[in-house]
Order: C-alpha cells, then sequence, then structure tokens
C-alpha cells in the first residue's frame, strides 16, 4: 500500500483480556516505531525497530506489553492483561533508516478503550 | 533521556497573521527536530524539520528556527489560513528516536 497501515482501527477490551495491535509499515522502510498518545497529550514513544530487531524498548510502559517485528516488516504490538490506563491511541510510523531521509510516516492508529 | 516543553498550549490567531510556538530540550545530543501537524482524528504529519547544523529552514509560510546553545527551536506560521487550524507537535532527538512536545491546538479565525 501507499502508507502506514495499522488494523484494527478501534478496538474495545474488557479488562483483563489480551490485545494485539497490527502494523503494516511502507514497502522497504526498515525503521519502524510505536508510540502511544493518551487523548490531549503528545505520542509517547515505546519501542523502535531496525529491520527485525528491537533496539529500543525503553519506553514499553510494564512487562505487559510486547512487540515484535519477525520477518522486518509487519509489526505487532501485544498488551497482556489489559488496565484501563492502557486506553489510548496507538500510533506505528515507519521510515527509511537514512541521515537524509527520516520522515517518520504514521499510520491512523489504533484507539484501544479498555472497559 | 530527552524532555521536551512546548508553548503555548493554545493559541488561537486571526486569519492572516503569524503563529509562533516555541520548544525547549534538555538533551544536547539530540540532533534531529521534526515539526507534525496533526488534525482532529487524523494521523500526525511532518511538516518540516531541521537538524542541528542548521539555524534555520523555511519552506513556504513555515519557517524552524533552532538555537542550540539555548536549546530551543521555534515554528513560525505566516499568513495564516483556517486550514493552518490543528494541533502542532514539535519533537527533538535522534533519527533513531524522537521526544514529542505535549502538542499546541492552533485555531485560525476567519
Amino acid at each position: 500500500g501507499a502508507g502506514v497501515s495499522q488494523s484494527p482501527r478501534y478496538k474495545v477490551a474488557k479488562r483483563g483480556q489480551d490485545v494485539a495491535l497490527r502494523c503494516d509499515p511502507i514497502s522497504g522502510h526498515v525503521s519502524l516505531f510505536w508510540y502511544q498518545q493518551a487523548l490531549g497529550q503528545g505520542p509517547e514513544f515505546l519501542t523502535y525497530f531496525q529491520n527485525e530487531a528491537q533496539l529500543d524498548k525503553s519506553g514499553l510502559p510494564s512487562d505487559r506489553f510486547f512487540a515484535e517485528r519477525p520477518e522486518g516488516s509487519v509489526s505487532t504490538l501485544k498488551i497482556q492483561r489489559t488496565q484501563q490506563e492502557d486506553s489510548a491511541v496507538y500510533l506505528c510510523a515507519s521510515s527509511p533508516w537514512t541521515e537524509q531521509n527520516t520522515e517518520a510516516f504514521f499510520g491512523q492508529g489504533t484507539r484501544l478503550t479498555v472497559v | 533521556g530527552e524532555n521536551v516543553e512546548q508553548h503555548p498550549s493554545t493559541l488561537s490567531v486571526q486569519e492572516g497573521d503569524s503563529a509562533v510556538i516555541k520548544c525547549t530540550y534538555s538533551d544536547s545530543a539530540s540532533n534531529y527536530f521534526p515539526w507534525y501537524k496533526q488534525e482532529l482524528g487524523k494521523r500526525p504529519q511532518l511538516i518540516i524539520d531541521i537538524r542541528s547544523n542548521v539555524g534555520e529552514k523555511k519552506d513556504q509560510r513555515i519557517a524552524v528556527t533552532l538555537n542550540k546553545t539555548a536549546k530551543h527551536f521555534s515554528l513560525h506560521i505566516t499568513e495564516t489560513q483556517p486550514e493552518d487550524s490543528a494541533v502542532y507537535f514539535c519533537a527533538a532527538g535522534g533519527y533513531q528516536k524522537v521526544t514529542f512536545g505535549t502538542g499546541t491546538k492552533l485555531q485560525v479565525i476567519p
């Protein structure tokens, strides 16, 4: 596709349920990022991949959050035992990974609501 | 880690006037400073970026300035139009990871 695609667009989960959020980056983009955006706030960094390698996961808020990108393309963010504070928009972004072209292209996001 | 502060949180201007949004950052190693525009319910989109070896960059009605000594950078929008109304985010870091500010909601009044 032409842009970063995320699915589902909306997800309602009962507290304690596990969820999986998918990101399809722009083809050929080496870098992939996950951000969490609470209502009225800026995106907060969660984790970063270069190809299949997860180089930085310092932003993951707890060990309930897990991200993978096994083949260096599609990525999945998994949240186990969801809590109400996990409610937010989860944004994925991809980038070509060059000093000359560092623009990160964002997906539409997945709005997660934990009830 | 990096800490980015952004001001003001809301800004209203008359159509045709200029708008200025200011950000400060804490990590002197940061060398990449993008600005994103996010319309309601939509994804953030890059509007302009600047690197630490440049003090100013301009693209039509949008300009960004960077003062590395003071660790602050600013976005300037001239001749504002109603379609400029959105939330604007600054960010600072490297091309592997950036930290975002909390956003400025810009309203351009026709």
